[in-house]
């Protein structure tokens, strides 16, 4: 099983929806969660952190981390054909090494 | 612009070849990473260097190999290429303390291994 689980999708919602991409992970002393966006044949671009359990919000982006259910989530709302792309969650842990999810590829369909 | 800049861009070798990828981080980072992407795949951290030592590694392959340089700049050498190591290379650099889980990626070199 892996340490950070993470539908790979693809997710294809209607411009203007609410999306939700989530990540489910066993580790417990996992510290900072992150967001990174990935678009196509790119290097991923970090869009949100957070580090204890609770909501963040930027923007049309809203991170949250519930760390009694191991589980994290992002939404995005008024989301755009721009937002089209491939998300990845990470994590941090006690060794500050980054462990990722796989991705989850979103299409924004105008 | 991430200020990680990676070269060559694109990369074309025949299998059993060796090959060096490049990275230069951002101004100030001490750390440098490595990660593969095979199409449709996630991230595979490959190493880290902290200022010119190995800090940490992944799941590199023995025919892999990297070292950090005293101007920080980094190399990742592959040797005896195997097709399935066509992949994206990235690189990604970052700060010191908590800001090591902020990373900043490269554009990435494309390896196709032929």
């Amino acid at each position: 099983q892996k340490e950070v689980e993470q539908d790979p999708g693809p997710l294809s919602v209607p411009e203007g929806a609410i999306v939700s991409l989530n990540c489910t992970y066993s580790n417990s002393a996992f510290q900072y969660f992150m967001w990174y966006r990935q678009y196509s044949r790119k290097g991923p671009e970090l869009l949100m952190y957070t580090y204890s359990s609770g909501n963040k919000e930027d923007g049309r982006f809203t991170a949250q981390v519930d760390k009694s259910s191991k589980y994290i989530s992002l939404f995005i709302r008024d989301s755009q054909p721009s937002d089209s792309a491939t998300y990845l969650c990470a994590m941090r842990n006690s060794n500050y090494q980054l462990i990722w999810g796989a991705g989850t590829k979103l299409i924004i369909k105008p | 612009d991430s200020g990680v800049t990676q070269t060559p861009k694109h990369l074309i070798t025949a299998t059993g070849q060796r090959v060096t990828l490049r990275c230069s981080p951002r101004s100030g980072d001490l750390s440098v990473y490595w990660y593969q992407q095979s199409l449709d795949q996630g991230l595979q951290f490959l190493i880290q260097y902290y200022n010119g030592e190995e800090r940490a590694k992944g799941n590199i392959l023995e025919r892999f190999s990297a070292q950090q340089f005293p101007d920080l700049h980094s190399e990742l050498n592959l040797s005896s290429l195997e097709l399935g190591d066509s992949a994206l290379y990235f690189c990604a650099s970052s700060g010191a303390g908590t800001a090591a889980y902020e990373q900043y990626f490269g554009p990435g070199t494309r390896l196709t291994v032929t």
